[in-house]
């Protein structure tokens, strides 16, 4: 399997920024996904880096370095619906594997107080 | 476009029992995944379906087992269910080509008694 890392719970206050953080190893890398989970709710897609540098998508960034095998979520001006899982994924392309299977870290719960 | 339907969002068994769950894909989509999630080992891949055929399957007993239709819904069934099956089940549904990002479902929650 893979190993991903990433915090287990995060706290913030509005307005504020927070990064969270994804170390992994994989031994075929093939792309990082972040999702955000709501309690009770299914994941949905935020983010995908497959190439190292900064993705940006409005108050949501998300940054990767293979050669570190580490990735960030970046969240700006934070707002009590933010209060949710961050799931960070790595795609891993072993000879005989497939495209369509994530590997998923356990999820950082993040709490943003007003 | 509708995203990802599961029927049923949720259910009851008992030990023993078995259980059939239904995942409609996005419209267009031919691959579809299956994990389950737990409070105590996360989310954890099942198996995928691509064109009725099975691509990857993750380390789950035998009893987990899946199918893909023609028209690209999925099902999976699990038999001779245990205390341990409780869990978040979701499938995910994608183009199936390289890069693709996955689009999950509502899920069906599963609990055995």
């Amino acid at each position: 399997g893979q190993n991903i890392d990433q915090p287990t719970e995060m706290t913030a206050t509005e307005g504020a920024i927070v990064q969270i953080n994804c170390t992994y190893q994989t031994s075929g890398f093939n792309g990082l996904f972040w999702y955000q989970q709501h309690a009770g709710e299914a994941p949905t897609f935020l983010s995908y880096n497959v190439l190292d540098g900064l993705e940006e998508k409005g108050r949501f960034s998300s940054f990767l370095s293979r050669s570190k095998g580490y990735s960030y979520l970046l969240l700006k001006e934070l707002q009590m619906k933010d209060s949710a899982s961050y799931l960070c994924a790595v795609r891993d392309r072993n000879r005989g594997s497939t495209l369509g299977r994530l590997y998923f870290g356990r999820g950082t719960q993040l709490t943003v107080w007003p | 476009k509708a995203g990802v339907t599961q029927t049923p969002r949720y259910l009851i068994k008992t030990r023993g029992q078995q259980v059939t769950l239904s995942c409609s894909p996005i419209s267009g989509h031919r691959s579809v995944s299956w994990y389950q999630q737990t409070p105590g080992q996360g989310l954890q891949f099942l198996f995928e379906y691509f064109s009725e055929t099975q691509r990857n399957k993750g380390n789950f007993p035998g009893r987990f087992s899946g199918r893909q239709f023609s028209n690209s819904r999925s099902e999976m069934n699990v038999s001779t269910l245990e205390l341990g099956d409780s869990a978040l089940y979701l499938c995910a549904s994608s183009l199936g080509r390289e890069g693709e990002t996955q689009y999950f479902g509502p899920g069906t929650r599963l609990l055995v008694l």
